[in-house]
């Protein structure tokens, strides 16, 4: 079956340094690639997405970018920010057709001022 | 415009009793998906419902789960005879569920769920 796999947290950073959380994923198919944030206390939303090889998916400041050759997805900040401590996770869908989403056990990031 | 809305935001219950958690999903979504995210877990899928089609029950973890959808909007969890394993947090989500675009979804802030 499908599965995510994300690097184990927490990952812990001083506030400007350069973030990389990776992910990697095997499906079959072409699935659509995702990374969700949740926020202390608050339900997942979406950061980012691609649906299609080599695509960049980007937004605050995030990028990603989906490469079916590792089958990866790994996720990226050049200078993070307090704000952006958090849980992230990755996540599949599409695979084979399926609507039933695939996520990653979250990473949690840590920014310290 | 409105997001996803569960109720209640905390439950307290005691072990062996019944508990509902309520789900609105954005108005004109017809998919509609509860997980379960325990302490320092990822998601768990639980249920999946997409328009008037039979929901994907696949991952509902004992038959003291069930959910249903009315109408084509809101939806009930429900868990009889709770045991203290079941505490955890219960996201609801939606998604258009029409095209490839509704592979993305929208979150509730979810229901925290506490079996004493």
């Amino acid at each position: 079956g499908d599965s995510v796999t994300q690097m184990e947290g927490p990952v812990t950073l001083s506030e400007e340094a350069f973030l990389t959380i990776n992910c990697t994923y095997t499906a079959t198919g072409y699935p659509s690639l995702f990374w969700y944030v949740q926020y202390p206390g608050e339900g997942l939303q979406l950061l980012l997405k691609a649906t299609k090889a080599d695509d960049k998916g980007s937004n605050k400041g995030f990028e990603a970018t989906y490469r079916k050759e590792t089958t990866s997805f790994h996720l990226e900040k050049g200078s993070v920010q307090v704000s952006d401590s958090a849980v992230y996770f990755c996540a599949l869908s599409g695979s084979g057709g399926s609507y039933i989403p695939t996520f990653g056990r979250g990473t949690s990031l840590i920014v310290h001022p | 415009g409105a997001g996803v809305s569960q109720s209640p935001s905390n439950k307290v219950t005691e072990k062996g009793k019944d508990v509902e958690l309520r789900c609105d999903p954005i108005s004109g979504h017809t998919a509609l998906y509860w997980y379960r995210q325990s302490l320092g877990q990822g998601l768990e899928f639980l249920i999946y419902f997409q328009g008037n089609s039979a929901p994907d029950k696949s991952g509902l973890p004992s038959d003291r789960f069930s959910a249903e959808r009315t109408g084509g909007s809101v939806s009930t969890l429900t868990i009889q005879r709770t045991q203290q394993e079941d505490s955890a947090v219960y996201l609801c989500a939606s998604s258009t569920g029409v095209t490839s675009a509704s592979y993305e979804q929208y979150f509730g802030p979810g229901t925290r769920l506490t079996v004493t």
